[in-house]
């Protein structure tokens, strides 16, 4: 069935690295990607978005890189920070006005 | 603007019971979806309404079930609970724009039930 999953259920990185969290997507008819951060007792909020038309989308310090061919998403975190630490998931939209979600990483930022 | 609104923040039922959690979503919004977060299956969809349609459902027993009024707020029921019901149910609004499903999601904080 139609699954978004991700590599890495944690991942521990120092102040002022870059983190890169990976997810994989199974349906490759979704045309739709989105990224949510949650952090604890809150509800996941967006981050960024990506259409199945492009390959890389910027934000302030979140980079976000489709590569359909493999059907794999990435978010990168450029110069982490304390409060960068949360559960990230990836997620996935296909139509039927349903968006899936994968199981998500927790980031921990070392100060 | 408000954000989306979920009471009560908290539950505790027993076995057996029955529930009602309700969602308010953010204003203009006429799209409400609800999850199930549980920490062993992440976020689960469990349906989608529109204009006091139910659009999509996901995969779980009838016990669960969801309304949307003409005011565009939400309710979700679940019936009979069992112990497995436990979870953090949350409740995401979004434009709804016609036909187009790719629209981010407003989510509320959610409510937390335990059941004993």
């Amino acid at each position: 069935g139609e699954s978004v999953g991700l590599h890495l259920p944690t991942l521990s990185v120092q102040e002022g690295d870059n983190s890169i969290i990976n997810c994989a997507y199974s349906n490759s008819a979704s045309d739709y990607f989105i990224w949510y951060k949650q952090e604890s007792g809150k509800g996941p909020q967006f981050i960024i978005d990506i259409r199945s038309n492009m390959d890389k989308r910027q934000g302030q310090r979140v980079t976000v890189l489709l590569n359909k061919t493999v059907k794999h998403l990435s978010l990168q975190i450029a110069a982490t920070q304390p409060g960068d630490s949360a559960v990230y998931f990836c997620a996935e939209n296909g139509g039927g006005f349903k968006t899936i979600f994968g199981a998500g990483t927790r980031l921990f930022v070392k100060a | 603007k408000a954000g989306v609104t979920q009471t009560p923040r908290y539950l505790i039922k027993t076995r057996g019971q029955q529930v009602t959690l309700s969602c308010s979503p953010i204003s203009g919004h006429r799209s409400v979806s609800w999850y199930q977060q549980t920490p062993g299956q992440g976020l689960q969809f469990l349906f989608e309404y529109f204009s006091e349609t139910q659009r999509n459902k996901g995969n779980f027993p009838g016990r669960f079930s969801g309304r949307q009024f003409s005011n565009s707020r939400s309710e979700m029921n679940v019936s009979t609970l069992e112990l497995g019901d436990s979870a953090l149910y949350l409740c995401a609004s979004s434009l709804g724009q016609g036909a187009a499903p790719n629209e981010k999601l407003f989510f509320g904080s959610g409510t937390q039930l335990s059941v004993l």
